[in-house]
């Protein structure tokens, strides 16, 4: 089964609004959670991760937050830009000796309209 | 800045035919990954390794196989392509002494198996 799951494949957002990205994990030793930002055609990038031992983690308009006993994490953008625009994908795996084997979600294409 | 160069960026291949996918990184990591994508499945993880000489399964790697000659080298082999292995097949590197467990992306190699 998915072990990390998005619950929507797309979201479209007015340009200024505010978008919250979902994702689910199954397994509760988890302890690394990120998320991703991809362009058509370019590879992955970090957008923001948080560790277990936190709840919440903020860095400019980007905020994750993190819910264990859910099994929960999501990412709230604010003030959302046209260059927003892209697939996110959550991911989460257990960081050990300091590199993450990262299982990923599907994908979540947003779409911000100006 | 992290660099991982992949090769090729695309290829055609019949099925039954063998395939290499290398990639090289300058960033001195020690973890490297080899994930495929596809629409609907996100990024799913086919082969890692963490030091020279060794590699482990991923979560997919049946029909494929990795080899790490070197710190900076880490290639995927498909002996016999097939048509479901038809995908967008991305490397990554991490550093094990980082604290962050950041995936640095390699640009994608697209693969047509016909």
């Amino acid at each position: 089964g998915q072990q990390v799951k998005q619950s929507s494949p797309s979201l479209t957002v007015q340009e200024g609004g505010i978008l919250i990205l979902n994702c689910d994990y199954e397994n509760d030793m988890f302890d690394y959670f990120a998320w991703y930002k991809k362009y058509p055609d370019n590879s992955p990038t970090l957008l923001i991760s948080v560790r277990s031992n936190v709840d919440k983690r903020e860095d400019g308009r980007f905020t994750v937050f993190l819910n264990k006993s859910g099994k929960h994490f999501s990412l709230h953008i604010t003030a959302s830009q046209p260059e927003d625009t892209a697939v996110y994908l959550c991911a989460a795996g257990l960081n050990q000796g300091g590199s993450a084997k990262l299982i990923f979600g599907e994908g979540t294409k947003l779409t911000v309209s100006s | 800045e992290a660099a991982v160069t992949q090769s090729p960026r695309s290829k055609v291949a019949v099925t039954g035919g063998k395939v290499t996918l290398s990639c090289h990184q300058t960033n001195n990591h020690d973890y490297m990954y080899w994930y495929r994508q596809d629409t609907g499945h996100g990024l799913r993880l086919i082969h890692y390794s963490y030091v020279a000489d060794s590699t482990e399964k991923g979560d997919i790697p049946d029909g494929y196989k990795a080899s790490r000659p070197s710190q900076e080298n880490f290639s995927l082999i498909l002996e016999l392509a097939s048509l479901s292995q038809t995908a967008v097949y991305f490397c990554a590197s991490s550093d094990a002494g980082g604290n962050t467990g950041q995936l640095y992306f390699g640009e994608g190699s697209k693969l047509t198996v016909l």
